[in-house]
């Protein structure tokens, strides 16, 4: 069954430096989206992305992050310069056909801490 | 916004057993899914489930858009049950927001 994959599972950073999150999402997909989880609380919406564009953020979603499709595989998740409070653990997911009517794939994630 | 709830917040149950869990969702949706998040962390689809009931082995989810709630049933639990587990709704925008999820423990 296809899945979307994440890269790295762990990333331990300084604070203030910068950091990409990796994602390939399912191969057919067409939405792509951004998610983040800091320990012991729910899941949060950061960013969703189609057409080459981000089509909707979040309030978290400042100046600091950044999204791109590079390719035709990947995508990622850029924050310029980390805070400690960036520590989270980082969901890329994907759907076909757009959250309203299709089911959302999640990636097994990527734990981001910043010391 | 619109407001998920799930209760409650925390089960203890023995291997075996069966459980309800409940999601409460303040305004109409065009979308509701169920996740289990194992202890590694990765969040695991279980339904898409905007209306109807659906069943999967010990899994089952039944959706009331119109009461606005949907119910996960998990029978003869085993530990692997284990976990958090998340109803997600889509309002009228192009993202999942997440509920406040149940902490599921299942003891031998």
């Amino acid at each position: 069954e296809p899945e979307v994959t994440q890269t790295p599972s762990h990333q331990v950073t300084q604070m203030g430096q910068e950091v990409i999150l990796r994602c390939v999402p399912i191969s057919n997909h067409l939405y792509f989206y951004w998610y983040r989880q800091i320990l012991g609380q729910k899941v949060e919406f950061l960013v969703s992305f189609y057409n080459n564009e981000i089509s909707e953020k979040s309030e978290i979603f400042d100046d600091q992050f950044s999204v791109e499709r590079p390719d035709g595989s990947n995508f990622t998740l850029k924050i310029r310069s980390t805070k400690l409070e960036d520590s989270a653990m980082y969901f890329c997911a994907s759907s076909g056909q757009g959250a309203r009517t299709d089911t959302q794939y999640f990636g097994p994630g990527t734990r981001l801490t910043v010391l | 916004g619109i407001q998920v709830e799930q209760s409650p917040p925390d089960l203890i149950l023995q291997e075996g057993a069966n459980s309800t869990l409940r999601c409460n969702f303040s305004d109409s949706v065009n979308n509701l899914q169920w996740f289990h998040q194992n202890p590694w962390g990765q969040l695991i689809n279980l339904f898409y489930i905007p209306s109807g009931t659906k069943q999967n082995g010990r899994l089952s989810a039944t959706t009331v858009a119109t009461e606005r709630y949907s119910l996960l049933y998990i029978s003869s639990s085993q530990t692997t049950d284990s976990g958090v587990y998340f109803c997600a709704v889509v309002e009228n925008t192009d993202k999942l927001i997440f509920g406040t999820g149940t902490r599921l423990q299942v003891f031998p």
